[in-house]
């Protein structure tokens, strides 16, 4: 079954300092790897896609890194800021029947509070 | 629009009403998802649209939901004789439309959702 598994649950940090977020996935076949923020009352926002063949990409002061040997993603937040307060989304998109369909598998997320 | 636009914000619906959820994708996008999120937990795939194709509906309890992309309308869910368990936010996403893989590369730009109380 395709799970993805998110780590911490939840995380308090202070602003201006660093945080990593942990994803662990057992979807295969792989396509790719997607990060999304959600606001409190909003809907998820892409941060990163990630393929295969990827093992870093940046947005800002978000780094996401993918090592699709181990099946494992983080996503790295630097100087964070009072708005970055919110929900971290790991999705990972599998290929599903031979017309290569994407079928998505959301984990539950990383709830992250920024305090000042 | 330039955004997925999802109304009502709210509907709150007695036990065994219906209800209707609207979404309009973002223009030019082709695939239209929908997904329940209940209690901030993950998100629960319903059903899919290529244009006003059902593409995949695997996600969809048959027996109450129902889904529909008309040509120049936005795309509905609705759910008869609603139960306390529909209560959830639900999402609609789009994507574009792209030659290898549904979606595969391509970011599902989501809406605000709605968030549908049943009492």
């Amino acid at each position: 079954k395709n799970q993805v598994e998110q780590s911490p649950q939840s995380l308090i940090i202070l602003e201006g300092k660093n945080c990593t977020l942990q994803c662990n996935y057992t979807v295969s076949p792989f396509s790719n790897l997607r990060w999304y923020k959600q606001d409190t009352g909003r809907g998820p926002v892409s941060l990163t896609i990630m393929t295969f063949s990827e093992n870093t990409k940046s947005n800002g002061r978000y780094t996401a890194t993918l090592d699709a040997d181990t099946k494992q993603s983080s996503l790295h937040i630097t100087a964070s800021q009072l708005s970055d307060s919110a929900s971290y989304i790991c999705v990972v998109s599998g290929i599903k029947g031979s017309g290569g369909y994407s079928t998505l598998t959301f984990g539950k997320g990383t709830m992250l509070l920024v305090s000042p | 629009g330039e955004e997925v636009a999802q109304t009502p914000k709210h509907l709150v619906r007695g036990e065994g009403q219906k209800a209707k959820l609207y979404c309009a994708p973002i223009k030019g996008h082709s695939y239209v998802f929908w997904y329940q999120q209940v209690l901030k937990n993950e998100f629960k795939f319903l059903i899919s649209f290529q244009n006003e194709n059902v593409f995949d509906e695997t996600g969809m309890p048959k027996e109450r939901f129902s889904a529909k992309c008309l040509p120049n309308s936005p795309c509905s869910l609705e759910i008869q004789a609603t139960k306390l368990e529909d209560s959830a936010v639900y999402f609609c996403a789009s994507s574009q439309l792209i030659s290898a893989g549904v979606g595969s590369n391509q970011p599902q730009h989501f809406g605000d959702g709605t968030r549908l109380s049943i009492l």
